[in-house]
C-alpha cells in the first residue's frame, strides 16, 4: 500500500461546479497535511494546510480531514477554467524529532467551460 | 523575497557526464528538501537537510547521487556518471522553522542524452 494514495484522474467537473479531490494515507501518526497545485510545467504552489480533524475554509477551498478514516479531501467550489492543474496531496509526519513528507502523485483536474 | 533559486533550469547532458543542481532556499529557512518528478513515480523526495544536516537520504536512488548543503544558503545535488533515466524534473525546496509548509524552486528540467 502507497503511504499516500490519491486517484490519478482526470476528474472533469463543469465550470461552476464543485470539485471534490480525495486522498488517503496510511500513517496513523501523520500529524499535518498539505494541498498543492501544480500547473503543467510549474513547480507545486502551497494552496491548503490543515492539522486538525473537520474542516478549513480558504475562500474557494475548503480543505477536510478525518483522521479516524485517514482521509484528507480537498473541495474547490465555483470551479473556474483557471482551477485547471494537478492537485498534489502531501503528509507530513515527524519522526524522531524531524518531519518527513511524502507526496501523492496528484489528482489531475480538468474544468470544462 | 527571490523565492527558492535553482540552476541551471535546463541541463541536457550525454551519458556518463557528471550534473550538479544548485539551489539557494529562501532566507532564514532552516529546512532544504530535494525532490525528483516523472510521470511515471511522481513526486519523490530524494533527500532533506535540517539546519544544513542531511537527515534522511533513504531516498537517493543509488550511489551515482550525492547531496551536500555546507551552509544555510547553498546546496548541490550531483549525479555522477549520469545516466538517461535520471532524466526528470528536479525540484528543491525550503521550509521554514515555525511552519512547516514548503516552497518550491522553479526546477531543473535535466534530460539525459
Amino acid at each position: 500500500q502507497k503511504e499516500v494514495e490519491q486517484n490519478s484522474g482526470p476528474l472533469s467537473v463543469p465550470e461552476g461546479a464543485i470539485a471534490s479531490l480525495n486522498c488517503t494515507y496510511s500513517d496513523r501518526g501523520s500529524q499535518s497535511f498539505f494541498w498543492y497545485r501544480q500547473y503543467s510545467g510549474k513547480s507545486p504552489e502551497l494552496i491548503m494546510f490543515i492539522y486538525s480533524n473537520g474542516d478549513k475554509e480558504d475562500g474557494r477551498f475548503t480543505a477536510q480531514l478525518n483522521k479516524a478514516s485517514q482521509y484528507v479531501s480537498l473541495l474547490i467550489r465555483d470551479s473556474q477554467p483557471s482551477d485547471s492543474a494537478t492537485y498534489l496531496c502531501a503528509v507530513n509526519t515527524h519522526s524522531g524529532g524531524y518531519q518527513k513528507v511524502t507526496f501523492g502523485t496528484g489528482t489531475k483536474l480538468q474544468v470544462i467551460p | 523575497d527571490a523565492g527558492v533559486i535553482q540552476s541551471p533550469r535546463h541541463e541536457v547532458t550525454e551519458m556518463g557526464q557528471e550534473v550538479t543542481l544548485r539551489c539557494k532556499p529562501i532566507s532564514g529557512h532552516n529546512s532544504l528538501f530535494w525532490y525528483r518528478q516523472t510521470m511515471m513515480r511522481g513526486l519523490e523526495l530524494l533527500i532533506y537537510f535540517n539546519n544544513n544536516v542531511p537527515i534522511d537520504d533513504s531516498g537517493m536512488p543509488e550511489d551515482r547521487f550525492s547531496a551536500k548543503m555546507p551552509n544555510a544558503s547553498f546546496s548541490t545535488l550531483k549525479i555522477q556518471p549520469s545516466e538517461p533515466r535520471d532524466s526528470a524534473v528536479y525540484f528543491c525546496a525550503s521550509s521554514p522553522r515555525t511552519v512547516k509548509t514548503q516552497y518550491f524552486g522553479p526546477g531543473t528540467r535535466l534530460l539525459v542524452l
